[in-house]
């Protein structure tokens, strides 16, 4: 089935300690999204791709960078993560933006920072 | 600017009992709403949405909701709520602006046998 994968499930890293969140796709949607999720609140875009344009949200902070290196697949990273970063990392697909279409998520990356 | 707004924190209803998730929204233009779930430690899943036509949206899983513009709301419904049905509920809606999605704080439904 065609789908947005996304890994690991959960992930622990260390304070300060760089960590990388995968994404894949197989519905060949142009777009790219990540969002951050903390504590059942509502998802918070950090940034997206619109094939390879990058594109960041104004309060996103430059610890957190991405790489889309194809079409199916992309990254978060975390330069130094803080305790505050703690959260689900959330990936998305669409096949556009801008209109009605909606988006697929994947499962979600659960982080966790000692 | 865009938003939406989702006055409770958490719904409860029996099962078999009719819900309603509400959902407010504040948009220049014509807006386009989405209504999104979330099972425990899972991504969000699409249930139904709203660009233009019939004000009253069918969805997945037995899920509608009604467009009223009068009343800038689209408010998820159901006749006859399952346990299963408990989880997180988002409503969004499309910046017209920058394209992407604006999500609500979230309605957790608890739905009791």
């Amino acid at each position: 089935d065609a789908m947005v994968i996304q890994n690991p499930r959960y992930q622990v890293t260390q304070f300060g300690k760089p960590v990388t969140l995968s994404c894949s796709q197989t519905l060949n949607h142009n777009v790219m999204y990540w969002y951050q999720q903390k504590s059942s609140q509502a998802p918070k875009l950090l940034f997206h791709y619109y094939d390879k344009d990058f594109n960041n949200e104004a309060d996103t902070p430059d610890n957190f960078q991405s790489r889309r290196p194809n079409t199916s697949f992309c990254f978060l990273d975390i330069r130094s993560p803080g305790l505050g970063d703690a959260a689900m990392y959330l990936c998305a697909t669409s096949a556009m933006t801008g209109g009605g279409e909606k988006l697929f998520f994947g499962s979600g990356t659960q982080l966790s920072v000692l | 600017a865009q938003s939406v707004a989702q006055p409770e924190d958490q719904v409860n209803v029996a099962e078999g009992n009719p819900l309603t998730v509400k959902c407010t929204y504040s948009v220049s233009g014509n807006p386009y709403l989405f209504w999104y779930v979330q099972y425990p430690n899972r991504g969000l899943q699409f249930l139904l949405k709203y660009i233009t036509g019939d004000n009253l949206v069918k969805g997945s899983y037995g899920f509608e909701a009604e467009f009223n513009k009068s009343q800038t709301s689209f408010h998820l419904k159901k006749p006859s709520a399952l346990v299963s049905d408990s989880a997180l509920y988002f409503c969004a809606v499309r910046d017209t602006e920058g394209g992407k999605l604006i999500f609500g704080q979230g309605t957790e439904l608890s739905v009791k046998p």
